[in-house]
C-alpha cells in the first residue's frame, strides 16, 4: 500500500462546476497535510494546508480533512480553465511525502 | 525576489559521464532537498539536508550524491549516470520549523 494515494486521473470538470480532489494516507499518526498544484512543465506550488479535522476555506479552494478515515480532500469551486493542472496531496510522516498527484482538467 | 534557482535547466548526456546539477535559495533557509518526479510515481526526495554539513538519505538516494558546504547552494551530484537516472529533477528550500516548501524550476535530465 503506497503511503499516499490519489487517483491519477485525469478528472475532467465543466468551467464552473466543483472540481473535488481526494487522497488518502496509510500513517494514522500524520498530522499536516498539504496540497500542492503543478502546472505542465512547472514546478510544485503550495495551495493549501491542513491540520485538523474539518474544513479549512481560502477563496475557491476548500481542504477537508477526515483523520478517523485517513482522508484529505481538496474542493475547487467555480472551476476556471486556469484551474487545468495537478494537484498533489503531501502528508508529514517526518518528512514531506507526496501522492503521485491527480490531473485536472477544466473544460470551456 | 525570494527563489530557489536550479541550472541547467535541461540536460542531455550519455551514461557514464559526470554531471552536476546545482541549486542555490536566496531566503537562508535551513532545509533544502532534491527530489525526482516520474510518471506514475510522483515526487521522491532523494537527499535533504538540515543545515551546512548536515545532509542525509532520502527515499531514492542510490547513484546521486551531495554535499552542503554553503547555507545557500546544495548541488546535486552524478557520478555516472544511468538511463534509468532519466527524469525531471526539483531542489526545494523551506526554514526549520515549517514544511511550507519552496521548489525551484526543475532541471529535466536525460541519459543515453
Amino acid at each position: 500500500q503506497k503511503e499516499v494515494e490519489q487517483n491519477s486521473g485525469p478528472l475532467s470538470v465543466p468551467e464552473g462546476a466543483i472540481a473535488s480532489l481526494n487522497c488518502t494516507y496509510s500513517d494514522r499518526g500524520s498530522q499536516s497535510f498539504f496540497w500542492y498544484r503543478q502546472y505542465s512543465g512547472k514546478s510544485p506550488e503550495l495551495i493549501m494546508s491542513i491540520y485538523s479535522n474539518g474544513d479549512k476555506e481560502d477563496g475557491r479552494f476548500t481542504a477537508q480533512l477526515n483523520k478517523a478515515s485517513q482522508y484529505v480532500s481538496l474542493l475547487i469551486r467555480d472551476s476556471q480553465p486556469s484551474d487545468s493542472a495537478t494537484y498533489l496531496c503531501a502528508v508529514i510522516r517526518g518528512k514531506l511525502i507526496f501522492g503521485q498527484g491527480t490531473e485536472l482538467s477544466v473544460k470551456p | 525576489e525570494a527563489q530557489v534557482t536550479q541550472n541547467p535547466r535541461y540536460l542531455i548526456t550519455v551514461t557514464g559521464k559526470k554531471l552536476t546539477v546545482t541549486c542555490s535559495q536566496n531566503m537562508n533557509h535551513e532545509y533544502m532537498s532534491w527530489y525526482r518526479q516520474d510518471p506514475g510515481l510522483g515526487l521522491r526526495q532523494i537527499y535533504y539536508s538540515m543545515n551546512v554539513e548536515v545532509t542525509d538519505k532520502g527515499d531514492v538516494p542510490e547513484g546521486y550524491k551531495v554535499s552542503r558546504k554553503e547555507k545557500r547552494n546544495f548541488p546535486l551530484i552524478l557520478e555516472s549516470p544511468s538511463p534509468n537516472q532519466t527524469s525531471l529533477y526539483f531542489c526545494a528550500s523551506r526554514i526549520a520549523g515549517s514544511y511550507e516548501q519552496y521548489f525551484g524550476p526543475g532541471t529535466r535530465l536525460t541519459v543515453t
